[in-house]
């Protein structure tokens, strides 16, 4: 069984350019999160997906990122315009059941390095 | 407010030993606490996780860690540490105020030296 899987692995972009990132969650789960770590913080919580509906995206940082799950499956991250504050690992994960105790599986992340 | 704090940035043992990464939190009502390592150019993989059955949880790759409740922590040891065991590895909580979303510590590089 395949696992989350992100496009691109590396991303390096301009100040004010535009950026989508990508994730492929485990097939069959309806619950999708975004996490980002910036260079030397932790990795902190963007949003969560329940298939298509956003759930809680309470950490999403400002109105420059939007997030897009169209039919329930695999979901974007556009960043727009970016700024050089955005620059970190953007990690997606996903988990079938939306329960606390639920393991949530990662994929590899998304480097992106704003110039 | 809930957070986790991970003591030591970086950890150096020798192959062999014993592997003591520490993890602490903070909340009122006992959260569920998962330990994540980061090998390489991968993803996060669970390591383990407590989910108030045990206090004592096993993991993958001979991890384990003791949820001790008066202490706040769950700290995650190894008795003889392998060269393949050097990546970065996270705490983390879930539940309580911050719901379904896993909140992390700042990491813990672990290094083995031969």
């Amino acid at each position: 069984e395949a696992g989350v899987t992100q496009f691109p692995s590396h991303s390096v972009i301009e100040k004010g350019q535009t950026v989508t990132l990508r994730c492929d969650p485990i097939s069959g789960h309806d619950n999708l999160y975004w996490y980002r770590r910036v260079m030397g913080k932790e990795i902190k919580f963007l949003l969560h997906f329940v298939k298509e509906s956003k759930q809680d995206e309470s950490g999403m940082p400002n109105n420059r990122f939007l997030a897009e799950r169209t039919g329930g499956t695999y979901s974007t991250l556009k960043v727009q315009p970016a700024e050089l504050e955005d620059s970190g690992v953007y990690f997606c994960a996903s988990s079938q059941y939306r329960g606390i105790r639920e393991t949530q599986y990662f994929g590899p992340g998304t480097r992106l390095l704003v110039l | 407010a809930q957070s986790v704090t991970q003591l030591g940035s970086h950890v150096s043992v020798s192959e062999g030993a014993l592997v003591l990464l520490r993890c602490n939190y903070s909340s009122s009502v006992p959260p569920y606490l998962f330990w994540y390592v980061q090998y390489p150019n991968q993803g996060l993989q669970l390591l383990l996780k407590y989910t108030s059955a045990a206090t004592l949880v096993k993991g993958i790759n001979g991890f384990e860690a003791e949820f001790k409740k008066s202490e706040t922590s769950f700290h995650l040891t190894k008795p003889s540490a392998h060269m393949s065991d050097a990546a970065e590895y996270f705490c983390a909580v879930r539940g309580g105020e911050y719901g379904n979303k896993l909140v992390f510590g700042a990491g813990t590089i672990l290094r083995v030296k031969s």
